[in-house]
C-alpha cells in the first residue's frame, strides 16, 4: 500500500537550518507531484511547497519563499524539504503528501504521519 | 487570490446527519475543492476531491457515509449516519496559479 515515512525533525535555535526527508513506497513515486504542509501548535492545515513528479517545477508559499527548499530523489523514492533561516513561526507539525497525479498537483491525496520541528533557543 | 472560509464549528447527534460548508471568495465559484478529515491526534486523510458541478472523486476506502454537493460559491460535506469517529477537523482546501490554499477547518462534535 502506499506509504509515506518521515524522518528529520527535532528542535532546532532560531536561524539554524534543518532538512526534513519523506520516503516514499507503494506507488510509482517518479510519476506525481508531491507537497508538504504544516501545522502549527493547536492551528490548522498550512500548505508549505510543491514540486511535480520531475522536480521541474516548485512552488512556495509566500511565508516561506527564500528560506525552504522543496527537492525530490526519483532514484531514491525520497522527498525533501531543507529549511534554511528557521524562525519560530516555522514551529510545527510538517506533513508530506502526495499529489493524485504528476502534472497539475493541484491537491493531496495521500498524507504522511508528520514530524514534529520546534524552532527554539 | 482565492481564499476558503469555513465555520470553526459544527455539532450533530450520533447517527443524524450533517452538512459542512466551505466559501469560495469573490470571483472563484467554478473553483474545485479538496476535502480533508483530521481525527483528533492524527495526519490528515484525503477524502474527496468536489467539483463546482457537484461531481467527486472519493480517496480509497472513504465510506458512502461522506458526499459532497456544490451550489455556487459554496462547497458541501454530508455525512450521514454519523459515528464517534466522525467527531475530527475537516479542511477544504483549493489551488491557484503557485499556490494551494486551506480553510480555517471545522471541528465536528458528535454529541
Amino acid at each position: 500500500q502506499v506509504q509515506l515515512v518521515q524522518s528529520g525533525g527535532g528542535v532546532v535555535q532560531p536561524g539554524r537550518s534543518l532538512r526534513l526527508s519523506c520516503a516514499a513506497s507503494g506507488f510509482s513515486f517518479s510519476g506525481y507531484g508531491m507537497h508538504w504542509v504544516r501545522q502549527a501548535p493547536g492551528k490548522g492545515l498550512e500548505w508549505v511547497a510543491v514540486i511535480s513528479y520531475d522536480g521541474g517545477n516548485k512552488y512556495y508559499a509566500d511565508s516561506v519563499k527564500g528560506r525552504f527548499t522543496i527537492s525530490r530523489d526519483n532514484s531514491k523514492n525520497t522527498l525533501y524539504l531543507q529549511m534554511n533561516s528557521l524562525r519560530g513561526e516555522d514551529t510545527a507539525v510538517y506533513y508530506c503528501a502526495k499529489a493524485p497525479d504528476g502534472a497539475f498537483y493541484f491537491y493531496m491525496d495521500v498524507w504522511g504521519k508528520g514530524t514534529t520541528v520546534t524552532v527554539s533557543s | 487570490q482565492v481564499a476558503l472560509t469555513q465555520s470553526p464549528s459544527a455539532s450533530a447527534s450520533l447517527g443524524a446527519s450533517v452538512k459542512l460548508t466551505c466559501t469560495l471568495s469573490s470571483g472563484h465559484s467554478i473553483y474545485a475543492i479538496a476535502w480533508h478529515q483530521q481525527q483528533p491526534d492524527k495526519g490528515p486523510r484525503f477524502l474527496m476531491r468536489l467539483n463546482s458541478d457537484g461531481s467527486h472523486i472519493k480517496g480509497g476506502g472513504i465510506p458512502d457515509r461522506f458526499s459532497g454537493s456544490s451550489s455556487g460559491a459554496e462547497r458541501y460535506l454530508t455525512i450521514s449516519n454519523l459515528q464517534s469517529e466522525d467527531e475530527a477537523d475537516y479542511y477544504c482546501q483549493t489551488w491557484g496559479t503557485g499556490i494551494r490554499v486551506f480553510g480555517g477547518g471545522t471541528k465536528l462534535t458528535v454529541l
